[in-house]
């Protein structure tokens, strides 16, 4: 079954850009992951699902300064010209047809 | 637009059984590839799977959960319902009720039902 990882901690200055990093079990290299925020205090939030190709589906509302990217096993997500508001958590998901997985998570801190 | 919310007791004592209803809009969970589930989140840790329910009653539960949980569906009322049995401080967490769609992974999220499991 896949299992994701993110590093813990991350950060940005005002205007810059930062980005996170997901990364794939051993065998799960070709799998869809979707990336959700979590700001201090509030539900989670669906951004976008990015595939193995590197083509990504965000959602409704969300500001074109995010966008994702794969790389092997690893997924992305980008955030340019970071916004104080982009201080949150970030999670990646993904699943199979016995598995529904989430990583631990990536702390943004905008500087 | 899409909108679930959850409903259900705030707080809870050791070895009862919790009962979350989520009441969603905006789409119906007869369509294929539509699910709705659960996810919890303890405070200040990370997401965790508790269930999903599926378009065709497929039902999914985290392994570690499973003994304990059962989650069925109201097509007709637009609700899930999920029981979590024998519950214990450490389930101590926000449920969150999630729209799924297949290919997309969790597409919306409910505000969420904080509940304390407490004497």
């Amino acid at each position: 079954q896949p299992v994701l990882t993110q590093s813990s901690s991350a950060s940005a200055s005002l205007g810059s850009s930062v980005k996170l990093i997901c990364t794939l079990s051993s065998g799960h290299s070709n799998f869809i992951i979707a990336w959700h925020q979590q700001q201090p205090g509030k539900a989670p939030r669906y951004l976008m699902k990015v595939e193995g190709s590197g083509s990504y589906n965000k959602g409704s509302g969300v500001p074109d300064r995010f966008s994702g990217s794969s790389s092997g096993a690893d997924r992305y997500l980008t955030i340019s010209n970071v916004q104080s508001e982009d201080e949150a958590d970030y999670y990646c998901e993904t699943w199979d047809s016995n598995t529904h997985v989430f990583g631990s998570g990536t702390k943004v801190t905008v500087l | 637009q899409i909108t679930l919310k959850e409903s259900g007791p705030t707080l809870v004592k050791p070895t009862q059984t919790l009962t979350l209803t989520c009441t969603f809009s905006g789409f119906s969970l007869t369509t294929t590839g539509v699910s709705v589930g659960w996810i919890r989140q303890p405070p200040g840790k990370a997401l965790e799977w508790v269930a999903l329910i599926y378009w065709d009653d497929d039902r999914y539960y985290t392994p570690s959960l499973k003994s304990r949980l059962t989650i069925s569906k109201d097509t007709s009322r637009n609700q899930v319902v999920l029981t979590m049995t024998n519950m214990d401080p450490v389930d101590t967490a926000t449920y969150y009720c999630v729209y799924r769609l297949n290919g997309y992974g969790v597409r919306n999220w409910g505000q969420g039902n904080l509940v304390t499991v407490s004497s």
